[in-house]
């Protein structure tokens, strides 16, 4: 089994939809990040998440440490939200500031007009 | 402020040879980690380095190789090609003290 796992592996939706990604993950982590990677292959971190919940335009991210789940949101979606939608969490076991980052296997959106 | 660069963008080798592969951070930022992404199995950890020291290291082959420079550039190495080394090598940097990191554009590696 993963340390990270990601669902839905795909998703399609239609322009105006709300889009929901969930990761969860097995490990005690200090950070999850959630990245997004546009064909062509360039990520750009979209949050990074200890705790709580984060909001940025269209964009709102959660996080439950408890129950060790992360959700990221899109409110009022948009053809150029097409992407692929990555988790990654920083394990807990490394410390000194290391940074290993472990990885879902990315949510492919297609949102169509 | 520029972003991470990494140089080059495209590369096809044949088996058998080798190949470096080329980072540089934001300015400031010292921290630089490598990873692999292919179709099977996605996004993996290479190694990190922070001011020239090789801080963690994933599950690669040890013809997996990298270093940083004094000016936090960094390259990766990768000795006797195979063809599932085919993938896109991306790196990332970060400023210390901070969990987010900055991702190159990548280097597209096909291996023949």
């Amino acid at each position: 089994k993963n340390e990270v796992e990601q669902s839905p592996q795909n998703l399609t939706a239609q322009e105006g939809e709300f889009i929901t990604i969930n990761c969860s993950y097995s490990v005690g982590i200090s950070a999850l990040h959630w990245l997004q990677q546009h064909p062509g292959g360039g990520i750009v971190s979209l949050f990074m998440l200890s705790s709580g919940k984060k909001k940025h335009g269209r964009l709102i991210a959660t996080i439950n440490i408890q129950e060790k789940h992360s959700s990221l949101h899109i409110t009022a979606s948009h053809p150029r939200d097409s992407a692929v939608y990555i988790c990654a969490v920083k394990s807990l076991l490394l410390q000194g500031g290391s940074e290993k980052l472990v990885f879902g296997k990315g949510t492919k959106l297609t949102v169509n007009p | 402020k520029a972003g991470v660069t990494q140089t080059p963008r495209y590369l096809i080798k044949t088996r058998g040879q080798q190949v470096t592969l080329s980072c540089s951070p934001i300015s400031g930022h010292r921290s630089v980690s490598w990873y692999q992404q292919t179709p099977g199995q996605g996004l993996q950890f290479l190694f990190e380095y922070f001011s020239e020291t090789q801080r963690n290291k994933g599950n690669f082959p040890g013809r997996f190789s990298g270093r940083q420079f004094s000016n936090s550039r960094s390259e990766m190495n990768v000795s006797t090609l195979e063809l599932g080394d085919s993938a896109l090598y991306l790196c990332a940097s970060r400023r210390q003290g901070s969990y987010e990191q900055y991702f190159g554009p990548g280097t597209r590696l096909t291996v023949t």
